[in-house]
């Protein structure tokens, strides 16, 4: 069964604070992402990473910053952490594109309360 | 990515086949249409996705019309586990982002 696996279900943070958020996916799968999800605006990409030590841009990268050190790890960084940060964050994998389809397959996110 | 319409909601009785309309009259040719769901306070699950054929797996069916402008998930017999809101969207198949809308929230009653 497929599995991605997020650091916490529930964080609260201070205003400053630079925040950790881990996803682990034991899929072997290439790609990984992260999203954040709030009422009104749907799912927006943060970033996503291809490859170990790959990352690209998704539609709201300020603010953030990701590190892959390992395949099967995924990390988003707030680096000073703001009230309008505060979400829900989901990180997801998928396979390479030389695969057929590419589902992805979600964590079960973090909600992230920034006071 | 072509644009996708939902209805906001619906209520299906427990152990009858639900059926999700989506309508995407402006797909493109070599877009899939791509069915998730997230269930309250998860990450989203995918369902199902195809490009023109009918496709069945172990959680649903999907049938797309010939003209490839609208869509049908259908949930064979539906349980209370399968309160959630439904997501239809269409893509490219290498296209890296997902980008949910409202999607149906389908409540399943006992």
């Amino acid at each position: 069964d497929v599995k991605v696996t997020q650091s916490s279900r529930y964080l609260v943070k201070r205003t400053g604070e630079k925040v950790f958020l881990e996803c682990v996916q034991d899929m072997d799968h290439e790609n990984m992402f992260w999203y954040r999800q709030d009422p009104g605006l749907g799912l927006r990409l943060i970033y996503f990473s291809y490859d170990v030590k790959m990352k690209e841009k998704g539609d709201i990268p300020e603010g953030y910053s990701v590190s892959r050190e390992k395949k099967e790890r995924f990390s988003l960084i707030l680096e000073s952490a703001s009230t309008n940060q505060t979400s829900m964050y989901l990180c997801a994998s998928s396979l390479d594109g030389t695969r057929v389809s590419y589902e992805q397959y979600f964590g079960p996110g973090t909600r992230l309360t920034v006071t | 990515d072509a644009k996708t319409t939902q209805p906001t909601s619906m209520d299906c009785a427990e152990g009858r086949a639900a059926n999700l309309p989506c309508n995407h009259s402006t797909i493109s040719g070599n877009e899939y249409v791509y069915w998730y769901r997230q269930i309250h306070s998860q990450g989203p699950q995918y369902i199902i996705h195809g490009l023109k054929n009918n496709e069945t797996n172990e959680m649903a069916s999907l049938i797309i019309t010939e003209d490839r402008k609208s869509s049908t998930l259908i949930l064979p017999h539906a349980t209370l586990r399968d309160t959630a809101v439904y997501y239809c969207i269409v893509r490219v198949e290498v296209d890296y982002k997902l980008s949910f809308g409202a999607g149906t929230t389908v409540t399943v009653r006992a």
